[in-house]
């Protein structure tokens, strides 16, 4: 049973416009979240993250929103560029724990010009 | 440059012969940790060591060995690969075991078992 879920394996949004990518969890123990970009061909690279005690963290055009009733967050990137096309991995940690990082199936996103 | 290095890039073998995938970082992180990446799975942890000498279990671990004898290097090893491990491996490190650390990948190793 997957922990950390991201329903939607591909998204395509024209470029200027804003791309929103969700993911859901189930253990209510997580409490700090990161986003991972991955390019083909390349090893995911870290993006952003939230911990729980915070329900918004931005940094530059990437927003993550944290809903921890609904246990769901999003990532918003404003304004899309073709470079931002890339699979967007999702993780969840109990934070400052030693448990490991649960990463989500990823969603794949096409940015077009 | 700070990086984690993988080698082999690509590999294509046969069941059953021995292979290792050496990992590689130059950040002196403690945490390293080795991962799958299948279709509709995401990231799997394969095998974790928190630091010289430490190493554990992740969700996957059949199969796999690893072994940290130094900081910097962190090899994956299949005894006996069979193609259910066709996959695409990732190595990473974190400065330490606190998870709110960001981890490091290397560029990923996919390997083929025919």
């Amino acid at each position: 049973d997957q922990q950390v879920k991201q329903n939607s394996p591909s998204l395509s949004v024209q470029e200027g416009r804003i791309s929103i990518l969700n993911c859901d969890y189930t253990n209510s123990m997580f409490d700090y979240f990161l986003w991972y970009k991955k390019y083909p061909a390349e090893g995911p690279t870290f993006l952003i993250s939230i911990s729980s005690i915070k329900d918004k963290n931005e940094d530059g055009r990437f927003t993550v929103f944290l809903n921890k009733s609904a246990k769901h967050l999003s990532l918003h990137i404003v304004p899309s560029q073709p470079g931002d096309s890339a699979v967007y991995f999702c993780a969840a940690s109990v934070k400052a724990s030693y448990d490991k990082v649960i990463f989500g199936p990823g969603t794949s996103l096409s940015v077009i010009p | 440059e700070a990086q984690v290095t993988q080698n082999p890039r690509y590999l294509i073998t046969v069941t059953g012969k021995k292979l290792t995938v050496t990992c590689s970082q130059n950040m002196n992180h403690e945490y390293m940790s080795w991962y799958r990446q299948d279709p509709g799975l995401g990231l799997r942890q394969i095998y974790y060591s928190m630091n010289v000498e430490v190493t554990d279990k992740g969700d996957v671990p059949e199969g796999y060995k690893v072994s940290r004898k130094e900081k910097r290097n962190f090899p994956l090893i299949l005894e006996s690969p069979s193609p259910n491990q066709t996959s695409l491996y990732f190595c990473a490190s974190r400065r330490s075991w606190d998870t709110s650390y960001e981890q490091y990948f290397g560029p990923g190793t996919r390997l083929t078992v025919t």
